[in-house]
This record gives C-alpha cells, structure tokens and sequence, in this order.
C-alpha cells in the first residue's frame, strides 16, 4: 500500500490548529494505521495508533481520525516543541509502509 | 521503560556484510507481546521496514520481499539482543537503521512501533 501525505510542508505559528492527511492506495485493512513524530536527530515516536488511539504519554491535543483509505492527524494547539515532520504507516496490510512524511516549520 | 541500544560499525565497504546489535533493556527478546525490528530511513527511500523475529512457542523472521535474498535477524537470548545482517551491500543500502519493539496490542496482525533504538547511520563505501 503506498501512502500520500499532504502537504509536504507547512508554515504555522504556535498556538494554531492543523490537520495533516495521510492517504492510501487502497483500504487499510481494520484501521491499523499509526502517526509518529519525528524530530531532527532522533528516532521517530508513536504518537497514534489504530487510527485514534494516543500512545502512552501523548498530549490530548494529538487526535487520530479516519478510515478505509483517508486518515487525518489534528494537533489542536500547536505547542513549539510540535514543530517536526510527521510520518503515516499502515501496519494493516503486509507489507507494512510509510508515507513520506509531512513537515510542520515554524511560520 | 524500555530501551533499545544499538551498536555497531558506521561504514561498510561495498559487498561487504553490515551488522548491527540491538541490545534491550525492560522487556525481552523472547517476549510473547512483542516482536523485535530493523527499519531504516534514507532520504531516497524514507523509512524502510526490513524485517523482523518474534517468539511465539517457537521462533519466527518475516523480511521485506526486497531483502530476503541477502537479510538475517537472529535473536540472542543470553544477551537479549537481536541482530542484523545485510549481505552484499552497496551504496544504496547507506542509510539510517534503526531497531524498535514492535508492541503486540493485538493478537494476529501486525502492530505499531513504540519504543525505538537511537538510530545508527550507516555508509557503504570504500
């Protein structure tokens, strides 16, 4: 399954709302779609799973959302340490992918 | 709280073999709610899953279709580690890698990656 991110960039400030799209080539099968956050120099971080579950430790403010073949990520209130690029896989299907990866920078 | 160590050599020569430990700490190898990964990251080809081993009653490897041909991840149960190898490299294969756990949320299917190694950067050249 390939999935597409959009957009690729985007320029925001602090304290605004975003929502970041992950689209796939085909249905991913039983929502088994996870988020992860990205930072320069480090590993990436579960952020969500299964379309809409927070992983231990995330901030309310990361919420999941979707199905079948178009998922979303909100970030209610962008905090400065959000700033960082942000992945989609689907684990529904074998073999399991990526997408390419959206980058939030701050405007 | 779970920690993935990695280690190993940062340049590989073109043909040669790459090997990369993960050594774990606050969960085990032979873990029945997990199953043990190699990712990696290049700017060419984003993130990579490879491949990966997991015991349930007996041990298991899935690969990517791409690198079955030259991949081998083994457990090490007296260290709690598992390994990488990657035969017959070339500059293409120069890229991050990473190990992570790969949590058993739910039984039969795949699951998400939630704790990661600290990435080793890997370049294949002479």
């Amino acid at each position: 399954i390939v999935l597409t991110q959009s957009p690729g960039t985007l320029s925001l400030s602090p304290g605004e709302r975003v929502t970041l799209s992950c689209r796939a080539s085909q249905s991913v099968t039983s929502s088994l779609l996870a988020w992860y956050q990205q930072k320069p120099g480090q590993a990436p971080r579960l952020l969500i799973y299964g379309a809409s579950s927070r992983a231990t430790g995330i901030p309310d403010r990361f919420s999941g959302s979707g199905s079948g073949t178009d998922f979303t990520l909100t970030i209610s209130r962008l905090e400065p340490e959000d700033f960082a690029v942000y992945y989609c896989e689907q684990y529904g299907n074998s073999p399991r992918s990526f997408g390419q990866g959206t980058k939030l920078e701050i405007k | 709280q779970v920690q993935l160590q990695q280690s190993g050599p940062g340049l590989v020569e073109p043909s040669q073999t790459l090997s990369l430990t993960c050594a774990i700490s606050g969960d085990t190898v032979s873990s029945y709610n997990a199953a043990w990964n190699w990712i990696r990251q290049s700017p060419s080809r984003g993130l990579e899953w490879l491949g990966r081993t997991y015991y349930r009653s007996q041990w298991h490897n899935d690969y990517a279709a791409s690198m079955r041909s030259r991949i081998t991840i083994n457990p090490d149960t007296s260290k709690n580690q598992f390994s990488l190898q990657l035969n017959s490299v070339t500059p293409e294969d120069t890229a991050m890698y990473y190990c992570a756990r790969e949590i058993a949320i739910l039984r039969g299917v795949l699951n998400p990656f939630d704790y990661w190694g600290q990435g080793t950067l890997v370049t294949v050249s002479s």
